[in-house]
């Protein structure tokens, strides 16, 4: 079946730091890949999509590309601001499914 | 005012007591969906609608039940609550006709529930 693998957090950084967050799938076919961010009390909001091999989706300075030869779609931020903190998740929907699969979550703590 | 709405965003309960969570939107979606976040798992899918009279069975759905009264407003009850159920309650909407058709999910702020 369908699963997202990320990497493990908590992640903490210092502002203006290199961020990447490793996010992997496993599914049949083409599937449509996610990554959504849980801001502190709040219900996840869309980040970035992207709907095929090699789509780059981009969006607040945050980028992932669609790497279909390693299965993966890697989240990265060249400089991070206090404002990043946040937990993302990474997630799938195949083209012919209702629902989508995430992944655990990744924990972001930016400090000044 | 949110687009999604969550009533309560905060409940504890005991063990055995009947709960039911709402949600209402004014996005004009058709699909709404009830998930349950718990530390390490990411999102897990209890239930989903595609209409008020489309109601389906998600990942685990075992103890829950649900009610779309409208389009506009989708319940999740907890029929007899137990501890293993404590954990933050989203409920999200997308749109699946029309123009609109679109893979994002929009989010609700969430429900935090305690079972004692």
């Amino acid at each position: 079946g369908n699963s997202v693998t990320q990497m493990e957090g908590p992640v903490t950084l210092s502002e203006e730091a290199f961020l990447t967050i490793n996010c992997t799938y496993t599914a049949t076919g083409y599937p449509s890949l996610f990554w959504y961010v849980q801001y502190p009390g709040e219900g996840l909001q869309l980040l970035l999509k992207a709907t095929k091999a090699d789509d780059k989706g981009s969006n607040k300075g945050f980028e992932a590309t669609y790497r279909k030869e390693t299965t993966s779609f890697h989240l990265e931020k060249g400089s991070v601001q206090v404002s990043d903190s946040a937990v993302y998740f990474c997630a799938l929907r195949r083209s012919n499914d209702y629902k989508l699969s995430f992944g655990a979550g990744t924990t972001v703590t930016v400090r000044a | 005012d949110a687009d999604v709405t969550q009533t309560p965003r905060n409940r504890i309960t005991k063990t055995g007591k009947r709960i039911m969570l709402e949600c209402s939107q004014t996005k004009g979606h058709d699909r709404m969906y009830w998930y349950r976040q718990d530390p390490g798992l990411g999102l897990r899918l209890i239930y989903y609608s595609f209409d008020v009279k489309d109601i389906n069975k998600g990942e685990i759905s075992d103890g829950y039940s649900v009610s779309r009264q409208a389009q506009a407003k989708f319940s999740l009850s907890l029929e007899s609550a137990i501890p293993n159920q404590t954990a933050l309650y989203f409920c999200a909407t997308r749109p699946g006709l029309g123009r609109e058709v679109s893979d994002t999910q929009y989010f609700g702020p969430g429900t935090r529930l305690t079972v004692l």
